[in-house]
């Protein structure tokens, strides 16, 4: 299957500090991407859609200010988290769809990125 | 946000065994994605399904795209203990871009 690059893996910062999340299709192009925020336990909660050269699409709820995304190019989406609270910390992860005809589109997962704010 | 019926919630199943999950949903959908998903990390594309009665098979995993296009089904044979995660299904619409992800089977498997 096609690989998703997700980075880093796990990092701890301080509270009011901000982090960047980077994610990336490594052989296809994805036009979309998506951002996941995972509780331990549960199943995967939407956060916003990327889209390249374009604004992203929040979910409801998500707050836009606080959870920056870019999409720079074909390849690569960014997650800023800014000014991090310890609510803030959670098992985030992107998702690159490949795009091809209905029939085969599939959804790739990155490794996720375990953020701690302490 | 909405989220799929995903049953069981739980398995312990010995080594050697078939297990059957299934994921159901009040909407239609036009494609199923069945993934499994370890401690610590993204959940692994397992099986992708794109036509009602669909049966796709992947090794030891057969899914299949319910005739009602409404449910999937999921089903290991002879499990082995690397088995052990969480599976989740996705579902995503005609004319939509949003997968929405099932709650989640958690299987352990003993040796």
């Amino acid at each position: 299957g096609a690989v998703v690059s997700q980075h880093p893996s796990r990092v701890i910062c301080k509270s009011g500090t901000s982090v960047k999340i980077e994610c990336r299709s490594l052989d296809f192009q994805a036009t979309t991407m998506f951002w996941y925020r995972q509780f331990p336990k549960q199943s995967l909660m939407l956060m916003a859609t990327s889209n390249e050269g374009s604004k992203a699409t929040y979910e409801q709820g998500v707050e836009k200010d606080k959870f920056l995304i870019n999409h720079a190019s074909l390849t690569l989406s960014t997650l800023t988290v800014t000014s991090a609270h310890p609510e803030d910390s959670s098992f985030y992860i992107c998702s690159a769809s490949s795009l091809g005809p209905p029939t085969n589109e599939k959804l790739f997962f990155g490794s996720g990125t375990q953020l701690s704010v302490l | 946000g909405q989220q799929l019926n995903q049953s069981p919630q739980s398995m312990f199943i010995q080594e050697g065994e078939d297990v059957s999950m299934n994921c159901t949903s009040s909407s239609i959908f036009n494609t199923w994605l069945w993934y499994k998903q370890e401690p610590g990390e993204g959940p692994v594309l397992l099986i992708a399904l794109y036509k009602a009665g669909e049966l796709t098979s992947n090794g030891r995993l057969t899914a299949q795209f319910g005739i009602t296009r409404k449910d999937s089904f999921l089903n290991i044979s002879a499990s082995i203990p690397s088995d052990v995660g969480i599976y989740f299904c996705a579902g995503k619409k005609s004319g939509t871009y949003k997968y929405i992800f099932g709650t989640g089977t958690r299987l352990k498997v003993l040796a």
